[in-house]
C-alpha cells in the first residue's frame, strides 16, 4: 500500500520550453503533496508543500511563478517547471502523506523524475 | 527551527560488519524522526519511523535505531551488513507544527566491502 508514481521518470527538453511533471498516489487518498529538488550528491530540497484544492505553499527562494504547482484532486498533483533553463535540471521527487488507510505521519515518496535541460 | 546533523558523508563497512549511521536532531516539540534509504535514480523508502512510541525502533532489511533524547540522537544500525545495502542513507527531522514540513539531513552513503 501507499503507492506513489511520477510520471514521466525520465524528461530531456529544450531551454525555453515548459515541462510538466505528474505525482500520483495509487492507492489512498493524499491531503497533502510535497515537491522536493535534489541536485546530484546532495539532499533534499524541500520547494513547496500543496493541499489539495488550495495554492501551493512555495518555501523561501523558488520561484512560484517559475515551478507551478497544482494539486486538483487527492490523488494528482503537478509541477511544471515554465521556461525551464539548463539550471533547472536536476532530480525531482514529490512525496505525499494520506488520510485514512495509510500513516499520516508519514510521507510516501514517488521514483523521481530527472530533467535535463539542453 | 528544526534541524539534523548526519555525522558523515561517507561510511565505509565490509560485508558481515556492523553498519552505524549517526544523526542527531534539534526540534522544539516532540519529534517525528526517520530513516529513508535512497538507491540511484530512485525515490526515497522509508526504513523506519519513531513518533514517540517506542525507543526503539526495528525497521525494514534489518535495521533498527533508538531514540535518545537526552542525546538528541536517532542512530541507524544494523548487525550484519550485506553488499545490498550500499545506497544514501537520510536521516529526517519532522513536527506536526508547519503542516508537518520534512528537514533531511545531508545524506550517508554506505559502501560495503566484500
Amino acid at each position: 500500500g501507499a503507492v506513489v508514481s511520477q510520471h514521466p521518470s525520465r524528461v530531456i527538453c529544450k531551454s525555453g520550453t515548459s515541462v510538466k511533471i505528474e505525482c500520483r498516489s495509487l492507492d489512498f487518498q493524499a491531503t497533502t503533496m510535497f515537491w522536493y529538488r535534489q541536485f546530484p550528491k546532495k539532499s533534499l530540497m524541500l520547494m513547496a508543500t500543496s493541499n489539495e484544492g488550495s495554492k501551493a505553499t512555495y518555501e523561501q527562494g523558488v520561484e512560484k511563478d517559475k515551478f507551478l504547482i497544482n494539486h486538483a484532486s487527492l490523488t494528482l498533483s503537478t509541477l511544471t517547471v515554465t521556461s525551464a533553463h539548463p539550471e533547472d535540471s536536476s532530480f525531482y521527487i514529490c512525496s505525499a502523506t494520506g488520510t485514512s488507510g495509510t500513516s499520516t505521519d508519514t510521507q510516501y515518496f514517488g521514483p523521481g523524475t530527472r530533467l535535463t535541460v539542453l | 527551527a528544526q534541524s539534523v546533523t548526519q555525522l558523515g558523508s561517507h561510511v565505509s563497512v565490509s560485508e558481515g560488519a556492523l553498519v552505524l549511521l549517526r544523526c542527531n536532531y534539534s526540534s522544539s516539540v516532540p519529534p517525528y524522526l526517520f530513516w529513508y534509504v535512497q538507491y540511484p535514480n530512485q525515490g526515497l523508502q522509508l526504513l523506519l519511523k519513531y513518533t514517540s512510541a517506542a525507543t526503539l525502533v526495528k525497521g525494514i532489511n534489518g535495521f533498527e535505531a533508538e531514540f535518545k533524547k537526552s542525546e538528541t540522537s536517532f542512530h541507524l544500525t544494523k548487525p550484519s551488513a550485506h553488499m545490498s545495502d550500499a545506497a544514501e542513507y537520510f536521516c529526517a527531522v519532522s513536527d506536526l507544527t508547519g503542516g508537518f514540513k520534512t528537514i533531511f539531513g545531508a545524506g550517508t552513503r554506505l559502501f560495503v566491502k566484500a
